[in-house]
């Protein structure tokens, strides 16, 4: 069982279009972390959010972590072939360590 | 560039051996993460050093060891392998910024067992 959920699996869109990704747990976080990796590379941190109900943007992407810090999720509007990579979300626990979810793999055709 | 570098980036090797893997973290950061991470399961968390002193242990094997030097960089060392340690090994180092740590990642090692 994970501990931090993340739909949907797999998505492919066309360029221009928008979508949303969620990250979901029944666990509390202190803070929430968004990556981005693409094959054979390491994480990429793209932001962290600390405060419920907080809401970041950076560029063509807007993150917010929920009121009650379980849950996240990220929007991209008007996606580009750039984007296309594995979307990681990943918890850290009051006084533990930081829990993944297994992904988003998001493929965005031109 | 996250500034974590890892070495070696390819390691091929065989059934029953042993390889070392080599992290150095960011200027300044004191803590190191190691997780694998395999195609069908995801990134798992492997242990845990804090400025030399081991602090958490996650789904880490006893064949696995590792270690962080007074210098901060660490290594993981695999021993005894099998064809399903075959996987990306990342290390990560973190910095705490007033109630939150931020993990930078690692280019990771491809670890092949034939």
């Amino acid at each position: 069982t994970q501990l931090l959920e993340q739909s949907p699996q797999f998505l492919s869109i066309q360029e221009g279009e928008n979508l949303t990704v969620y990250c979901n747990s029944s666990s509390v976080f202190s803070s929430l972390q968004w990556y981005r990796q693409e094959p054979g590379e390491g994480p990429v941190l793209l932001v962290t959010v600390v405060t419920g109900g907080e809401v970041k943007k950076l560029k063509r992407l807007t993150f917010q972590f929920g009121d009650a810090r379980k849950d996240s999720s990220l929007h991209i509007t008007a996606a580009q072939p750039g984007d296309t990579g594995l979307y990681l979300c990943a918890g850290l626990l009051y006084g533990q360590n930081f829990v993944f979810g297994p992904g988003t793999r998001l493929s965005v055709l031109p | 560039d996250s500034g974590v570098t890892q070495t070696p980036k390819h390691l091929i090797t065989a059934t029953g051996q042993r390889v070392t893997l080599r992290c150095s973290p960011r200027s300044g950061d004191l803590s190191v993460y190691w997780y694998q991470q395999s195609l069908d399961q995801g990134l798992q968390f492997l242990i845990q050093y804090y400025n030399g002193e081991e602090r958490a242990k996650g789904n880490i094997l006893e064949r696995f060891s590792a270690q962080q030097f007074p210098d901060l960089h660490s290594e993981l060392n695999l021993s005894s392998l099998e064809l399903g340690d075959s996987a990306l090994y990342f290390c990560a180092s973190s910095v705490t910024s007033g109630d939150t740590d931020t993990q930078y990642f690692g280019p990771g090692t491809r670890l092949t067992v034939l």
